[in-house]
C-alpha cells in the first residue's frame, strides 16, 4: 500500500519561500501511475487544491496560486516536492500531498498533514 | 472556483441513517461525474470512501453510499457506528482549471 508523508518547515517569515517534501513508499513515483498533488486547509476553512505533477513532467496549478507555486519530483529519491513563495499569514495551513491516479478523478493516498505557520 | 458547501456538523444515533450534503455548482457538482468523499479521523490521514458519485472503493462498507440530484451530492451513512464519527468532506473534478474544488467538512458525531 502506497504511503505519502510531509515534511518541512513549521514555521516561515512573511515574503519567504515555503518548501515542503512528500515522500512516497510503497509504490515508485516514476511507474505513471499516479499524478501527485499538493492540497492545503487553512485552519477553519475548507480544503484547497493547490496542484498536481504527473512524471512526464506535465503539471497543473491552482490559478489563484499559479504565480507562486512550483510543484517538482525526484524519481531517484521517490519524492516530489512543493515551493510557495511570498508567503504571507493566509498561507498559514495544513498541507497535504495526495496521489491521483492516473485515468482517475478521486484522491487515493493521502499524507497525514503537515502544519505550516507564517509568521514572523 | 467557491467551496463546495457542507453543513458543519450532522449527530445521529448508533444504528440510525444519516446524510451529508455537498453543493456546489453547474461548473462543479452539478457538471461532474467525478464527486468523491473522504473520512478524516483526528490527526489520521484523509480516507476514500466514495468515488465517481456513488462507486464504493474495495473494502469500504456498503454502509456508505453516494448519489447526486442536480448540483447537490450526497452521503448517506447506514447503521451509523461508533467508529463512523469523524469528519467528512467532498470534492468534485471541475470544467475549468482549478481542476478540483473541495466541500467545507462536516463533523459527524454519533451520539
Amino acid at each position: 500500500q502506497v504511503q505519502l508523508q510531509e515534511s518541512g518547515p513549521g514555521l516561515v517569515k512573511p515574503s519567504q519561500t515555503l518548501s515542503l517534501t512528500c515522500t512516497v513508499s510503497g509504490g515508485s513515483i516514476s511507474s505513471g501511475s499516479h499524478y501527485w498533488t499538493w492540497i492545503r486547509q487553512p485552519a477553519g476553512k475548507g480544503l484547497e487544491w493547490i496542484g498536481r505533477i504527473y512524471t512526464s513532467g506535465s503539471i497543473n496549478y491552482n490559478p489563484s496560486l499559479k504565480s507562486r507555486v512550483a510543484i517538482s519530483v525526484d524519481t531517484f529519491k521517490n519524492q516530489f516536492f512543493l515551493k510557495l513563495s511570498s508567503v504571507t499569514a493566509a498561507d498559514t495551513a495544513v498541507y497535504y500531498c495526495a496521489s491521483l491516479p492516473f485515468g482517475d478523478y478521486e484522491f487515493d493516498y493521502w499524507g497525514q498533514g503537515t502544519l505550516v505557520t507564517v509568521s514572523s | 472556483q467557491s467551496a463546495l458547501t457542507q453543513p458543519a456538523s450532522v449527530s445521529g444515533s448508533p444504528g440510525q441513517s444519516i446524510t451529508i450534503s455537498c453543493t456546489g455548482t453547474s461548473s462543479d457538482v452539478g457538471g461532474s461525474n467525478y464527486v468523491s468523499w473522504y473520512q478524516q479521523h483526528p490527526g489520521k490521514a484523509p480516507k476514500v470512501m466514495i468515488y465517481d458519485v456513488s462507486n464504493r472503493p474495495s473494502g469500504v462498507s456498503y454502509r456508505f453510499s453516494g448519489s447526486k440530484f442536480g448540483n447537490t451530492a450526497s452521503l448517506t451513512i447506514s447503521g451509523l457506528q461508533p467508529e463512523d464519527e469523524a469528519v467528512y468532506f467532498c470534492a468534485s473534478y471541475t470544467s475549468s482549471s482549478t481542476l478540483y474544488v473541495f466541500g467545507t467538512g462536516t463533523k459527524v458525531t454519533v451520539l
